[in-house]
């Protein structure tokens, strides 16, 4: 199975501020990866998916970059909203793979 | 709206079945792929499976592929999982979820359900 190693599991940031989360897989997974938000009571969301490619209605601070092993999610400019629970999830090798969770704090 | 309710969680003991559902709406069912994923308490998510539009490819993760069976009702726009000889490590937040058109990862999710396997 594809490993996805995702770190930090904890964050603290502040409103306005930017952060990054990272995933990396065992093996390449080309461009084959997507981010999800999770928020108590509310469905999954994906955010972004071909390892950059925002959703529809995903907001533009918001930024996924990477191919390979190697990926990250940006988020610029923190608003109260966007403290949640990000999951990256391969999807290029069976079976699907998700990474361990970054849990996104206020400080 | 694209809408996915999951039903059929509860309290079940060691060693019982299961079958769960998810109602789909807001959408063509039958022309997407469908998957389920789980998540135990204060873990991440795990992948469990996918089903094709016409039920003709299933795909597992291997350590599940024994005991639980993904199957979909197109008449009737709704996805089970059938698990079978549940154990406590089955417990979880259950969730089905769509298949984007053109790919593999999930485009919408249902909210979860419930199930804790326990005598």
């Amino acid at each position: 199975d594809v490993q996805m190693t995702q770190s930090p599991s904890y964050l603290a940031a502040s409103p306005g501020e930017s952060v990054s989360i990272s995933c990396k897989a065992s093996k390449s997974i080309s461009n084959n990866l997507a981010w999800y938000q999770e928020k108590p009571g509310k469905a999954n969301k994906l955010l972004i998916h071909s390892g950059s490619t925002l959703q529809s209605g995903t907001p533009s601070r918001f930024s996924g970059s990477g191919s390979g092993t190697d990926f990250t999610l940006t988020i610029r400019s923190l608003e109260f909203e966007d403290f949640a629970v990000y999951y990256c999830q391969q999807y290029n090798e069976y079976p699907f793979t998700f990474g361990s969770g970054t849990k996104l704090e206020i400080k | 709206e694209v809408k996915l309710v999951e039903s059929g969680g509860g309290l079940v003991q060691p060693g019982r079945s299961l079958k769960l559902s998810c109602a789909a709406s807001g959408f063509s069912f039958n022309d997407y792929w469908m998957g389920w994923v789980r998540q135990a308490p204060g873990k991440g998510l795990e992948w469990i499976g996918e089903i094709n539009q016409d039920s003709s490819t299933i795909n597992y993760t291997p350590s599940l592929k024994d005991k639980f069976t993904i199957s979909r009702d197109n008449a009737q726009n709704t996805l089970y999982l059938q698990m079978s000889k549940l154990g406590s490590e089955d417990t979880a937040i259950y969730y089905c979820a769509r298949e984007a058109a053109v790919s593999y990862y999930f485009d919408y999710w249902g909210q979860g359900v419930m199930v804790t396997v326990s005598s």
